[in-house]
């Protein structure tokens, strides 16, 4: 079946413009997260969904990244006024969320790899 | 506050030789631990997971991890190693609770095996 999907793939923006990231999980997966990976890092948690309850945004840097998700389907990653430090590969992943406990792996986008120029 | 550390940046293998990728934690509580792995141009792909049960855990492509708790550790590891796992290699945690569950990753282990 298809796997979770973002788009674009790649943007370049200037300093100071706001962008807008989507990502489209796997049918029928409940929880969706979003992360950066910086070059040469590894990831860095940014925010979770997880069906209709309120998102854990503990992870997001500023006040300049917020998220939505529609239902649980598309979600979208808005990054206002971005910064030079924003760019990154921004990784969208889902999974199956079954009972209290979180047992199923995440499945990964392909990212958008964001440069701010 | 939950944590991964991959202590080798990078691993180099010889064909045909066993690998192993270092991962431990430290959690409060429970750990659910992952390794997943990036292939380059590709996103990150699922590979193995220990819940509960057997320490010792088997993946896809021969991969397998043994979980242990004493030592915090989820090596990974594979008998004999292929060119075509070239690739960079992350271990990930979550903790068994309700809520959030998303994963802390280590800073990735790229793993190089030379023919």
């Amino acid at each position: 079946g298809a796997g979770v999907s973002q788009s674009p793939s790649n943007k370049v923006t200037e300093k100071g413009k706001d962008v807008e990231l989507r990502c489209d999980p796997i049918s029928g997966h409940t929880a969706l997260y979003w992360y950066r990976q910086r070059l040469g890092q590894g990831l860095e948690f940014l925010i979770y969904f997880q069906g209709n309850s309120a998102p854990d945004k503990s992870g997001l840097p500023s006040d300049r990244f917020s998220a939505e998700r529609t239902g649980e389907s598309v979600s979208t990653l808005t990054i206002q006024r971005t910064q030079q430090e924003d760019s990154a590969v921004y990784l969208c992943a889902s999974s199956l969320v079954a009972g209290q406990f979180s047992r199923y792996e995440q499945y990964f986008g392909p990212g958008t790899r964001l440069t701010v120029t | 506050a939950q944590s991964v550390a991959q202590p080798e940046d990078q691993v180099n293998v010889a064909e045909g030789n066993p690998l192993t990728v270092k991962c431990t934690y430290s959690v409060s509580g429970n750990p659910y631990l992952f390794w997943y792995v990036q292939y380059p141009n590709r996103g990150l792909q699922f590979l193995l997971k220990y819940i509960t049960g057997d320490n010792l855990v088997k993946g896809s492509y021969g991969f397998e991890a043994e979980f242990n708790k004493s030592q915090t550790s989820f090596h990974l590891k594979k008998p004999s190693a292929l060119v075509s796992d070239s690739a960079l290699y992350f271990c990930a945690v979550t903790v068994r609770r309700t809520g959030a569950n998303n994963l802390f990753f280590g800073t990735g282990t790229r793993l190089t095996v030379i023919p």
